[in-house]
């Protein structure tokens, strides 16, 4: 079964610092995804990649960047974390075939700025 | 028109009854449908995709997909309680094979 591993299951972290999260896929996927979910407004897509060092913007990318040197791994860096990325944050993966699959999820991480 | 609407819920159901979970759509050309299963506090699990217009049954899951209505649904046989999640729907759109765009979800309880 494919993996996808996200490094940290709970995070705190304080306004204003650089926060990484990470995710790791272990399927030889080409596509991977970064989602954020909060109550009320679903899962809303930050970034993704279709390759190695390759990314597309979603539809709320202020405030994040990513990085995705290596084809197992895919980051997501909040630069200068503020309150309102109190989120949970979902890793998702795929691979491209003629059909789309559907994605493989990550645990999570539950993100608190404080 | 929002991309994916869903019920809003919550949706209730008594245990062995049938639960129907709908889902509309805006883009006609979305080319590919997934129901997700999402328990309190954990990550969406895949449990049906659906790309032609009829229905795919698997187990106590059925999806349906009119691609002329613009409308998917999930129905679940003989609903149990552990059945009781939010389910999301998903779909391929703005002309990607890849990118899923999700509805907010409808919660589903199952009353033993």
């Amino acid at each position: 079964d494919v993996k996808v591993t996200q490094s940290s299951r709970y995070l705190v972290k304080r306004t204003g610092e650089k926060v990484f999260l990470e995710c790791v896929q272990d399927m030889d996927h080409e596509n991977m995804f970064w989602y954020r979910q909060d109550p009320g407004l679903g899962l809303r897509l930050i970034y993704f990649s279709y390759d190695v060092k390759m990314k597309e913007k979603g539809d709320i990318p202020e405030g994040y960047s990513v990085s995705r040197e290596k084809k197992e791994r895919f980051s997501l860096i909040l630069e200068s974390a503020s309150t309102n990325q109190t989120s949970m944050y979902l890793c998702a993966s795929s691979k491209t075939t003629g059909v789309l699959y559907g994605y493989t999820f990550g645990s999570g991480t539950r993100l608190t700025v404080v | 028109q929002k991309e994916v609407e869903q019920n809003s819920g919550p949706l209730s159901v008594p245990e062995g009854a049938i639960a129907s979970l709908n889902c509309t759509y805006s883009d006609r050309g979305s080319q590919s449908f997934f129901w997700y299963r999402q328990y309190s506090g954990k990550s969406p699990e895949l449990i049906m995709f659906i790309y032609s217009n009829g229905d795919k049954e698997d187990g106590r899951f059925t999806a349906q997909l009119n691609k002329a209505s613009q409308y998917v649904s999930l129905l679940i046989r003989d609903s149990q309680p552990s059945d009781s999640a939010t389910y999301l729907c998903s779909l391929t759109s703005g002309g990607s094979n890849y990118k899923l765009t999700f509805g907010k979800g409808t919660l589903l309880t199952v009353n033993p």
